[in-house]
């Protein structure tokens, strides 16, 4: 499986601010996924980035929002804009395994504290 | 038509009892289950998972079993561990979906000693 890292692990940030949450991966992966896990509850898919083109939004979340770069086939971000207090979640990045068709591997996390 | 329902929602086992979690499902056009493990501070780490050309899949203390026909799927930690202790996720794929995981609600474990 890919080795994924996140940065940064975990943060707390005023209300109305930006994070830029950063997904590196070991080796190049075509599919790369971000994920939203509320307190205590399940993961919900935001996006899937796509190299060299825009990310496709799952129902619920926009790009005004979320704002995601692909910029290569190792590296990920994804921006929470204008935050509030319902934004804390942990967010996940996941990749597409290699060796077997539709395998998803997690990164670490990002746990976002908004005040 | 897209939901995959998990139960129970928490689970206490005692050290070498057999853990079971169900999952169902509805979406037929599903066609890859896997199963996550999480601890709490961690990312969720793929444990098992099984397509529904086959009836069941074993790794080590882990199976899943799969009934195509009820549309569920049931991971069983079999001498279930203190260190199995953890939140479990059903998930389930469309592979003609771009690689869209659709989670249960998860259920946490407590293996007591």
């Amino acid at each position: 499986s890919a080795v994924i890292s996140q940065k940064p692990s975990r943060d707390i940030c005023q209300r109305g601010t930006s994070l830029t949450i950063q997904c590196q991966v070991d080796s190049q992966v075509t599919m790369m996924f971000w994920y939203r896990q509320q307190p205590g509850q399940s993961l919900t898919l935001i996006a899937t980035a796509n190299q060299g083109s825009e990310a496709t939004y799952e129902s619920g979340f926009v790009i005004d929002k979320f704002p995601i770069s692909r910029p290569n086939l190792t590296f990920s971000t994804l921006t929470v804009s204008n935050m509030s207090p319902e934004d804390s979640s942990i967010y996940l990045c996941s990749v597409g395994g290699r060796a077997v068709y539709n395998e998803q591997f997690f990164g670490p996390g990002t746990r976002l504290t908004v005040l | 038509q897209q939901q995959v329902k998990q139960s129970p929602q928490s689970l206490i086992v005692q050290k070498g009892g057999i853990s079971i979690i169900n999952c169902a499902y509805e979406n037929t056009a599903f066609d890859y289950f896997p199963w996550y493990q999480q601890f709490p501070g961690k990312g969720p780490a793929l444990l098992i998972a099984i397509r529904p050309d086959v009836s069941e899949k074993k790794e080590g203390r882990f199976t899943i079993s799969f009934n195509k026909s009820a549309k569920q799927f049931s991971l069983h930690i079999m001498d279930s561990q203190p260190g199995d202790s953890a939140t479990y996720f059903c998930a389930a794929l469309n592979s003609g979906n771009t690689g869209k995981l659709i989670f249960g609600q998860g259920t946490t474990l407590q293996v007591k000693p």
